[in-house]
């Protein structure tokens, strides 16, 4: 079955950089999250969109934006990258239904800022 | 805001035991409870998921409950193996339809031989 596919899997940036993640959700799902996990930390929701708007939206530094374009897959955008910045970034997609829906989580993307 | 806490933090133990992990979680009005495995530097791997109709949730040697009412959920790892070493996060959301996932910090899971 398919699954979440996140793009790159790897990232090293220099401070002040920008950065872009890309995330593509299970065909059909209508849902895309982002989370971030810091090293050793739980993670912890970013934003998330549901057919194409914005639905929600969490711990997100204003340095950084996101969007879902017209095939539903999703862009995190970064930028003036700082050192605090490196973690993994999760997304996961779902098919929303009348009460909540499982989500999947696509393998993350592993960002160094240096 | 939900608060999802887990215990043991971290937790070592011989092949074949049966063990229990603990989750719980401070808004009982949730939708969804969701259990996932991690792997050191990997992604999230969906083990169960206890929808709040639900009391629980098989799946091969998980069995995971869920108490809305007590804002608690278990997960039962029967007969553990050493390919079971990973940690074990549960997530609730907040019981609304916009679906965020409130993660605890997680169980260190460690079977040996």
């Amino acid at each position: 079955a398919a699954g979440v596919i996140q793009s790159p899997r790897h990232l090293i940036k220099e401070k002040r950089e920008t950065a872009t993640l890309k995330c593509y959700p299970i065909p059909r799902h209508d849902t895309v999250y982002w989370y971030q996990q810091g090293p050793g930390q739980d993670p912890q929701f970013l934003i998330s969109f549901y057919e194409k708007m914005q639905s929600d939206k969490g711990s997100i530094p204003d340095r950084f934006s996101a969007q879902q374009f017209s095939d539903y897959h999703s862009e995190l955008n970064m930028s003036s990258l700082e050192l605090g910045d490196s973690a993994l970034y999760f997304c996961a997609s779902s098919l929303k239904t009348g009460g909540g829906s499982e989500q999947y989580f696509g393998p993350g993307t592993r960002l160094t800022v240096t | 805001k939900q608060e999802v806490t887990q215990i043991p933090a971290a937790l070592s133990v011989p092949e074949g035991e049966n063990l229990v992990l603990n989750c719980s979680f401070t808004d009982s009005a949730i939708y969804n409870l969701q259990w996932f495995r991690q792997d050191p530097g990997k992604g999230l791997t969906s083990l169960l998921l206890i929808q709040s109709s639900q009391r629980e949730q098989t799946s091969g040697r998980l069995n995971a409950s869920l108490d809305k009412s007590s804002g608690r959920s278990t997960l039962y790892i029967a007969a553990s193996q050493p390919g079971d070493s990973a940690t074990y996060l549960c997530a609730a959301d907040r019981g609304s339809t916009l679906g965020r996932l409130y993660f605890g910090r997680g169980t260190q899971l460690t079977v040996w031989p």
